[in-house]
């Protein structure tokens, strides 16, 4: 069955560590990924995408995402943490621009000072 | 600039009774949609409507109707509503004339159905 499957429900992270959320997908072929982020109250926000090329793709407010087809995996960084990054994460992906962007449960992240 | 803009932010409902949540964008996207989210499944399309006349059915459509009422406005109505549609709704649109894959949300509109 299609998925996308975000292992962690919640990570801790101390302000200026780096930091890892991991996304995994089950699709036929390499759909399009994305990663968004939720503030507490608030709307969804776009960080970055990939739709092909280069698998290492930079977004905003210094994230980054590593695509790995051997892995089915769509990892989201950033070197180091900033405690306006706590937040929800989601991973999304859309097969072939259908208008059916399906989503992740989400990682909640918090930020340590 | 408003982006979407979803009414109403709140609503407590009792179960039976009916509702339409509203939902405007200002940025002259082709492509509308209604997203429920609820704790642990992330967000689940409702509806999505590609261009004005036109709507589909999303993964969970069961117990809702949508309305696209013009470019900007996209409503999403609960009949006969039920504690299990208590959620989080979110509007959100798109530009799809030149495809970037970028949602654009409202801030969600928190429905109780007791």
């Amino acid at each position: 069955a299609q998925s996308v499957t975000q292992p962690d429900i919640h990570i801790t992270v101390s302000e200026g560590a780096s930091l890892e959320l991991r996304c995994n997908y089950s699709y036929g072929a390499t759909p399009y990924l994305f990663w968004y982020v939720q503030s507490p109250g608030q709307g969804l926000q776009l960080l970055l995408k990939y739709f092909s090329g280069d698998t290492l793709v930079q977004g905003i407010k210094g994230f980054e995402a590593e695509f790995k087809r051997s892995q089915s995996s769509f990892n989201l960084r950033k070197p180091s943490v900033h405690w306006s990054d706590a937040a929800e994460y989601f991973c999304a992906v859309e097969p072939y621009n259908n208008n059916d962007m399906r989503f992740g449960a989400g990682t909640r992240l918090t930020v340590k000072p | 600039n408003a982006g979407v803009t979803q009414t109403p932010k709140f609503q407590v409902l009792k179960t039976g009774q009916s509702m339409t949540l509203q939902c405007a964008q200002d940025m002259n996207h082709n492509s509308m949609y209604w997203y429920r989210q609820d704790p642990g499944m992330g967000l689940r399309l409702i509806y999505y409507s590609a261009s004005e006349g036109t709507t589909d059915k999303g993964e969970v459509p069961n117990g809702y109707n949508v309305s696209r009422l013009n470019k900007r406005e996209f409503s999403l109505r609960l009949e006969s509503a039920a504690p299990s549609q208590t959620s989080v709704y979110f509007c959100a649109s798109s530009e799809e004339e030149i495809y970037t894959g970028e949602l654009f949300f409202g801030e969600g509109s928190r429905l109780t159905v007791l």
